[in-house]
């Protein structure tokens, strides 16, 4: 049983589309993240929800929209893709956002736009 | 400046050797800090925590030295099955709490 799971794994795109990337945790945790992992392999968190709320919201382009549907689900949909948004990214999840501890990752949606 | 910095590495080494990584953290108020192996194209995954009086996980022992603002991780007896990206990861409070992760540090260990 897969723990968080990501769908697709990979997602080749045209510039200018519109996509989106789903994630589901079945670990009964309270708060999600997206992480995105660039072409330096510098892994950096996009943002956090906890119980559907968003809690973090890093510098991200207004492109980048994030919806909860409950708290088992954390999707990313991203809008007039660049070449720039080509990364791995990375869903997570942990039962508590306070002490770091606990984090489980999806195994990453490999987005490449041309 | 970083908020966690790392030798990039690569560092190759023999099986059997000992190899020591470092990591520096920009804020002093950090709480929490871990070591995550990430293997090529997949996951990062949790490698141990680290406590302020250093603690041991059969081959590896992590340090941490809060007045350095400075993380280490050992491994001894290197393995083939070490060779991974290891990243110095760091819990930090800038108005919420994040991980904050290194850019990780790469480790080749050859036959």
């Amino acid at each position: 049983d897969t723990a968080v799971s990501q769908t697709p794994k990979y997602l080749v795109t045209q510039m200018g589309n519109d996509k989106s990337i789903k994630c589901e945790q079945n670990l009964g945790h309270d708060t999600m993240y997206w992480y995105k992992q660039d072409s330096k392999k510098f892994l950096k968190i996009m943002f956090s929800y906890n119980n559907k709320e968003l809690i973090i919201n890093e510098t991200v382009p207004n492109r980048f929209s994030p919806k909860s549907p409950d708290k088992a689900h954390l999707n990313l949909h991203i809008n007039s893709l660049e070449l720039g948004d080509s990364a791995v990214y990375f869903c997570a999840s942990s039962q508590r956002s306070w002490d770091g501890y606990g984090y489980t990752f999806g195994s990453g949606t490999r987005l490449t736009v041309v | 400046r970083k908020e966690v910095e790392q030798d990039p590495g690569p560092f190759n080494v023999p099986e059997g050797a000992t190899v020591a990584f470092n990591c520096t953290y920009s804020n002093s108020a950090s709480q929490s800090f871990f070591w995550y192996r990430q293997d090529c194209r997949k996951e990062p995954k949790l490698l141990m925590s680290v406590y302020s009086s250093g603690n041991e996980d059969g081959r590896f022992t992590a340090q941490l030295n809060r007045a350095s603002q400075y993380i280490s991780l050992l491994i001894r007896d290197s393995k083939l099955s070490d060779s991974a990206t290891y990243l110095c990861v760091v819990l930090m409070n800038t108005g919420f709490q994040k991980l904050v992760f290194g850019t990780g540090t790469r480790l080749l260990v050859s036959p």
